[in-house]
């Protein structure tokens, strides 16, 4: 398929929990983003990777943190949940970071 | 943040042409124009992008005025499989990530 897995496809946690998420390529992309998607807002970027252990804010980082330790792995922390976490969770890659992205299926998470 | 203006819905006809109009009047010019669909229950998919000159693929066509403060994707025979929020975005000066908005909601009519 397109080389993009994201696990789980959904989950339901409760309140200050922690949760991850796991994006996985095998593309060998150097370039990973995190989006989350919410009605009435579109997709918005919450980190993203240029590189191995190299990663940046997007518009939307608060609450949440990444780790990248292998190219082709790509973590969304939220270290404790709030229910204003609860959305559709896109990664997404690319080769050049300027076009062409691929993203996944998406994670629904819910947090009660 | 990279502003772009998109319809919030269209309509269109089965077999007819699809203009999908956007508007991004801050663009610089060094900024890529991208698009993107969604189809119901997935991830957003690469349609299309451009610089300046119009481009075409086995997708759809990317028609960009010649000041660049807009542009059209062009789909020519909308199919039902059409159906899917469109997103007009640019990069707003960074080479690394693009920021989506609400997109355009297309319904395509049997």
């Amino acid at each position: 398929d397109a080389g993009i897995t994201q696990s789980p496809r959904h989950k339901v946690t409760e309140t200050g929990t922690p949760v991850t998420l796991r994006c996985h390529q095998t593309e060998n992309h150097r370039y990973m983003y995190w989006y989350r998607q919410d009605p009435g807002h579109g997709l918005r970027l919450i980190h993203y990777s240029y590189g191995v252990k190299d990663t940046d804010k997007g518009e939307v980082s608060d609450g949440y943190s990444v780790s990248r330790s292998k190219t082709e792995d790509f973590l969304l922390t939220l270290e404790s949940a709030t229910s204003s976490q609860t959305s559709v969770y896109f990664c997404a890659i690319s080769a050049t970071g300027g076009y062409g992205y691929t993203f996944g299926s998406g994670t629904r998470l819910t947090v009660v | 943040d990279a502003k772009t203006t998109q319809p919030n819905s269209m309509e269109s006809n089965e077999e007819e042409p699809v203009h999908l109009p956007c508007n991004h009047s801050t663009i610089s010019g060094t900024d890529y124009i991208h698009w993107y669909r969604q189809l119901p229950s997935q991830g957003p998919e690469y349609v299309i992008h451009g610089l300046t000159s119009n481009v075409n693929n086995r997708m759809a066509s990317l028609a960009i005025a010649e000041d660049r403060k807009s542009s059209t994707l062009i789909l020519h025979r909308a199919t039902l499989r059409d159906a899917a929020v469109y997103y007009c975005i640019y990069s707003g000066g960074s080479n690394y990530k693009l920021s989506f908005g609400k997109g355009t909601l297309l319904t395509v009519n049997p």
